[in-house]
């Protein structure tokens, strides 16, 4: 099993929609949550960290479930900028240590 | 302020040669770590420094890689004899607060 699972997707969503990401992690001890952006050949970007109690930032709302071991992301109103591939990443400890990467789900905003 | 640079950007060599990557960190950053991503799977972690120190070398994948990070500011990634399933895309990363890493553009090496 996978460390960090994803759907690969591709999600294709029409401009406007609203769009949601479920990723799912393997070890119990992880304590840090991330999505990252990754755009087509370019570096991976940190679009958020997610909390336990969750966050938002403007049209995105990342949660944590620690029982069930997953996180989501959650893009209202979806941008033809948001097409991109959106990347979870996950952590066993705060801090500096290295960080474990799903494959991806992969985001088409559809004019 | 500059970021993670990396070179060089794209690389194509013969199976058997040697190839290597650098990695410029953000400065002042003592956490520098390599990661790759080959073709369909996901981006793995391969290496951490912190300065000079190999703080986690545990992804490294066989000894045909070697990195270094002399005087703790710039890294280097050597892969040699270079074989076709290194063919990847290699980010390096650095960081100096917690949970906050900046990634580099990459360098996508291409073993034929």
């Amino acid at each position: 099993r996978k460390e960090v699972e994803q759907d690969p997707g591709p999600f294709n969503v029409p401009e406007g929609a609203t769009v949601a990401f479920n990723c799912t992690y393997s070890n119990s001890a992880s304590q840090s949550f991330f999505w990252y952006r990754q755009d087509c050949r370019k570096e991976p970007k940190l679009l958020m960290s997610v909390y336990s109690s969750g966050n938002e930032d403007g049209r995105f709302t990342a949660q944590l479930n620690r029982a069930s071991q997953y996180i989501s992301l959650l893009i209202r109103d979806s941008k033809l900028s948001d097409s991109a591939t959106y990347l979870c990443v996950v952590s066993l400890s705060g801090g500096y240590q290295k960080v474990t990467f799903g494959t991806g789900t992969k985001l088409q905003v559809i004019p | 302020e500059a970021g993670v640079t990396q070179f060089p950007s794209h690389s194509v060599i013969e199976k058997g040669q040697t190839v290597t990557l650098r990695c410029d960190p953000i400065s002042g950053h003592d956490n520098l770590y390599w990661y790759r991503r080959v073709m369909g799977k996901e981006i793995k972690f391969l290496l951490h420094f912190v300065k000079e120190s190999k703080q986690d070398e545990s992804g490294m994948p066989n000894n045909r890689f070697l990195a270094e990070r002399t005087g703790g500011t710039y890294s280097t990634l050597k892969v040699q004899p270079a074989e076709l399933e290194d063919s990847g895309v290699y980010f390096c990363a650095s960081s100096q607060e917690p949970n906050t890493i900046y990634f580099g553009e990459g360098s996508w090496l291409t073993v034929v």
